[in-house]
């Protein structure tokens, strides 16, 4: 399966800041998705987006899809200290078996 | 979204034990997969747990080294057989409604081998 691929960076934002993160992957898909990981336990879906579509949101999160460049971007407004955490994507390439990238760290500084 | 409990949370074992992993859903689900992330690392899909028939595990994992179980469509397990301390991980079962429909994950067993 293909694997989706964070750029490899720690973030380190103050508060109220925004923090934006990509992926890319290698082959083709049917959806991305993005998942936050706090401290190592469960993760939490944020968002699905579509191989057909191109940006969605959900309150302070907005996903774009550039199908044609393989990528992804997520982003988070205004940043809150809980939003400290991993941030991973991953890929379906239809068959619901998700592919992961690496993750990436976000820490927002009170 | 379905509510889905791991059980044990975290276990410490001894070398060349096995450990069985439960995954209950409170709503019948279609799809339940296991994954493992190792320490630092990202999630790597082990196998797709099917109801009623054997599991579909992905390359480079074996049913001798984790079995997986799945008798009704709320329930599955995952074994950890004949553990080594490279098996130190945290194990994931997640759930799936099928196609474009976001899967949702377990909290998770951290499992540590001495």
């Amino acid at each position: 399966s293909q694997q989706g691929e964070e750029d490899p960076q720690a973030l380190s934002i103050q508060e109220g800041e925004n923090a934006t993160m990509n992926c890319s992957y290698k082959t083709s898909i049917n959806n991305l998705q993005w998942y936050r990981q706090n401290s190592g336990r469960g993760l939490v879906h944020l968002i699905l987006i579509r191989s057909n579509e191109r940006e969605k949101h959900s309150g302070r999160l907005r996903v774009t899809l550039d199908t044609s460049k393989k990528s992804s971007s997520l982003l988070i407004t205004a940043s809150r200290a809980a939003d400290t955490a991993s941030y991973f994507c991953a890929t379906d390439d239809g068959n619901n078996r998700l592919a992961f990238g690496k993750g990436n760290q976000v820490v927002v500084i009170p | 979204s379905a509510v889905i409990s791991q059980k044990p949370s975290r276990d410490i074992c001894q070398r060349g034990t096995s450990l069985t992993i439960q995954c209950q859903v409170d709503s019948q689900v279609t799809m339940m997969f296991w994954y493992r992330q190792q320490p630092g690392q990202s999630l790597t899909l082990i196998a797709t747990a099917n109801q009623g028939s054997e599991a579909t595990y992905e390359s480079g994992f074996v049913i001798d080294k984790f079995p997986i179980s799945r008798p009704n469509l709320t329930f599955s397990t995952l074994t950890v057989s004949n553990m080594s301390p490279e098996d130190s991980s945290i194990y994931l079962c997640s759930v799936g409604e099928g196609a474009n429909q976001p899967q949702h994950f377990g909290d998770g067993t951290r499992l540590s081998i001495l």
